[in-house]
């Protein structure tokens, strides 16, 4: 069935470092795959999205990966600031000829940043 | 400045009355959603619209309803036949370009049942 979840809940990672953030899926089927960070408190925020015919998208400081092969989807940002710190959700959604995406949301990976 | 707004921040009701949430935004967008949010875990759909009176069931309608009578509004109700209604409440809205996958969200609504 439809799922998107997150090898592990919680990530540490010193303040400069790189973090990268790891989801697997289950659905073949998805066409877009994307990932938001919600801060506490806060509604989420969108970052960046995939289209699953590609394998890498750059951003400003992420970078998105997708390994069809095993299924998996990665987040990576570059010399992580304080300001990183949040859930990072992975999510996935099918394209259509609308103006509305059922987004299938995992369950989430907080980041945390030692100074 | 173009946003979402929900309102109350903050929401207690006792078990058994309805309550309804509210979403307003001035981003003159046509797509609108409303998820729920349990502790740890991600967000489930409970209902979308994707043009004014219209909308359809997300995958945990049960309980709830909506209505979209305009385009920068889409209440949500909290029935009393929401088995279990506490949870932080979000609402967001979506432009047609990139196909709904950029939403934008509200800084939520957390209903408190007891």
């Amino acid at each position: 069935g439809e799922s998107v979840g997150l090898h592990l809940p919680t990530l540490s990672v010193q303040e400069g470092d790189n973090s990268i953030i790891n989801c697997a899926y289950s659905n073949s089927a998805s066409d877009y795959f994307i990932w938001y960070k919600q801060e506490s408190g806060k509604g989420p925020q969108f970052i960046i999205d995939i289209r699953s015919n590609m394998d890498k998208r750059q951003g400003q400081r992420v970078t998105v990966l997708l390994n069809k092969t095993v299924k998996h989807l990665s987040l990576q940002i570059a010399a992580t600031q304080p300001g990183d710190s949040a859930v990072y959700f992975c999510a996935e959604t099918f394209a259509k000829n609308s103006s509305a995406s059922k987004i299938i949301f995992g369950s989430g990976t907080r980041l945390s940043i030692r100074p | 400045d173009g946003g979402i707004t929900q309102s109350p921040k903050y929401l207690f009701r006792k078990e058994g009355q309805n309550v309804t949430l509210s979403c307003e935004q001035n981003l003159n967008h046509d797509a609108m959603y409303w998820y729920r949010q349990d502790p740890g875990q991600g967000l489930r759909l409970i209902y979308y619209s994707q043009i004014v009176n219209d909308f359809q069931k997300g995958d945990i309608a049960e309980g709830y309803s909506v209505s979209r009578e305009k385009k920068e509004s889409f209440p949500l109700t909290v029935t009393s036949a929401q088995k279990n209604p506490t949870a932080f409440y979000l609402c967001a809205s979506s432009a047609p370009l990139a196909g709904g996958r950029e939403q934008y969200f509200g800084p939520g609504t957390r209903l408190t049942v007891t």
